[in-house]
């Protein structure tokens, strides 16, 4: 079946260092690839997608690559800062199916 | 508008209590979600609405009662809950079931007393 691993966390950075979420997946056919960000009680926001192979996503200084050959979608951001500290859920969807997410990474960045 | 809005966003209930969760999109979407999840964990799959007609229950026990009265709310009827029931629930809704990115709320938060 689809499953979805991401890298386990917590991953703990200083301002302005660069990250990198790995993600990796499984899937039997072509999903839609997603990064969901979650804040300290609250629900979870869209931060990037991509739906098709090579496509990057990206948004708030943040990027994905799709790579089928690696079957990859890492999560970058040059200089993050303290308000990205959150819970960062990778997650895919095949047609007619609903989201598969990975176990998600706690991000903490200090100043 | 990429709105989806939940309420209440905290209820504290008994087990012998009988509560609904309420989540409201009007951005047109056909498929609407209702996900459970615990702390630090990822969201588990409930249930999913298409076109207003459920498609999808993830063996939730009964005590959980989805009904989803038009195209733009959906309701989880609670009725009987268990302690272990306690978790954020979150609603969520997208274009339709096909490869489009799904819209969360911000969650209500229940406790079972």
């Amino acid at each position: 079946g689809n499953s979805v691993t991401q890298m386990e966390g917590p991953v703990t950075l200083s301002e302005e260092a660069f990250l990198t979420i790995n993600c990796t997946y499984t899937a039997t056919g072509y999903p839609s690839l997603f990064w969901y960000v979650q804040y300290p009680g609250e629900g979870l926001q869209l931060l990037l997608k991509a739906t098709k192979a090579d496509d990057k996503g990206s948004n708030k200084g943040f990027e994905a690559t799709y790579r089928k050959e690696t079957t990859s979608f890492h999560l970058e951001k040059g200089s993050v800062q303290v308000s990205d500290s959150a819970v960062y859920f990778c997650a895919l969807r095949e047609a007619g199916t609903a989201l598969i997410f990975g176990k998600g990474t706690t991000l903490s960045v200090s100043s | 508008d990429t709105e989806v809005t939940q309420t209440p966003k905290h209820l504290v209930m008994g087990m012998t209590n009988k509560k609904s969760l309420k989540c409201e999109q009007h951005m047109g979407h056909r498929a609407m979600y209702w996900y459970k999840q615990k702390a630090k964990k990822p969201p588990e799959l409930m249930f999913v609405y298409s076109y207003e007609k459920l498609s999808i229950n993830e063996s939730v026990p009964s005590r959980f009662s989805p009904e989803c009265p038009n195209s733009s709310l959906l309701n989880l009827h609670l009725h009987a809950l268990q302690p272990e029931d306690s978790a954020l629930y979150l609603c969520a809704s997208s274009q339709n079931r096909v490869n489009t990115e799904a819209f969360f709320g911000q969650g209500t938060r229940l406790t079972v007393v």
